[in-house]
């Protein structure tokens, strides 16, 4: 089993959608919680940052953590054809310096 | 691209020559990474390093070595490409500037490497 799990997709909706972009995850000891985003051959791209459980909002964009069921979601109001890419979800503890990514979603939104 | 830059971009070379990937960061951030992206599996480390000389292996390690003798430059090399060594390879940089801890991490342009 995979530390982070998120589904590959593709998740196709239109424009003006509320998307929920989801991932799971098994290590308990997981306290930093990151979303990217990834434009066909391009890198990733920070999106969003969390510690521990909550919600954090940037524009458009919320992200919100669920520690007691291992739970992390990305929702992005308003979806814009520009909001097509590939989104990666990742993870890491405390005491290390390796980041766990999930294998990316990949979403296309429709005009 | 948070100041990094990653070169060659692209590459073709032969199974068995030796290949060095370059990453140069202007932002000062201690650590430094190389990942590989491939279909399926997602971003994976290779090996990272959290200041000069200080290197740590990383999940797939193996038939790669890196080398990092100034701040802003960590270099990967790939001793003996094999077809299976065939990947996206992506640096990034994190860690923060000074000595406080910063988690989140940057990520460069990739480099396409095609081991035929």
């Amino acid at each position: 089993q995979k530390e982070v799990e998120q589904d590959p997709g593709p998740l196709s909706v239109p424009e003006g959608a509320i998307v929920s972009l989801n991932c799971t995850y098994s290590n308990s000891a997981f306290q930093y919680f990151m979303w990217y985003r990834q434009y066909s051959r391009k890198g990733p791209e920070l999106l969003m940052y969390t510690y521990s459980s909550g919600n954090k909002e940037d524009g458009r964009f919320t992200a919100q953590v669920d520690k007691s069921s291992k739970y992390i979601s990305l929702f992005i109001r308003d979806s814009q054809p520009s909001d097509s890419a590939t989104y990666l979800c990742a993870s890491l503890s405390y005491n290390t310096d390796k980041l766990i990514f999930g294998t990316g979603t990949r979403l296309q939104v429709f005009p | 691209d948070a100041g990094i830059t990653q070169s060659p971009r692209h590459k073709v070379t032969e199974t068995g020559t030796p290949v060095t990937l370059r990453c140069h960061q202007t932002e000062n951030h201690r650590y430094m990474y190389w990942y590989r992206q491939d279909p399926g599996h997602g971003l994976r480390l290779i090996h990272y390093s959290y200041g000069v000389k200080d290197t740590d292996k990383g999940e797939v390690s193996d038939g790669y070595s890196v080398s990092r003798s100034k701040t802003e430059d960590f270099l990967l090399t790939l001793e003996s490409a094999t077809s299976s060594q065939t990947s996206v390879y992506f640096c990034a940089i994190g860690g923060g500037r000074t000595s406080g801890r910063s988690r989140e991490q940057y990520f460069g342009p990739g480099t396409r490497l095609t081991v035929t």
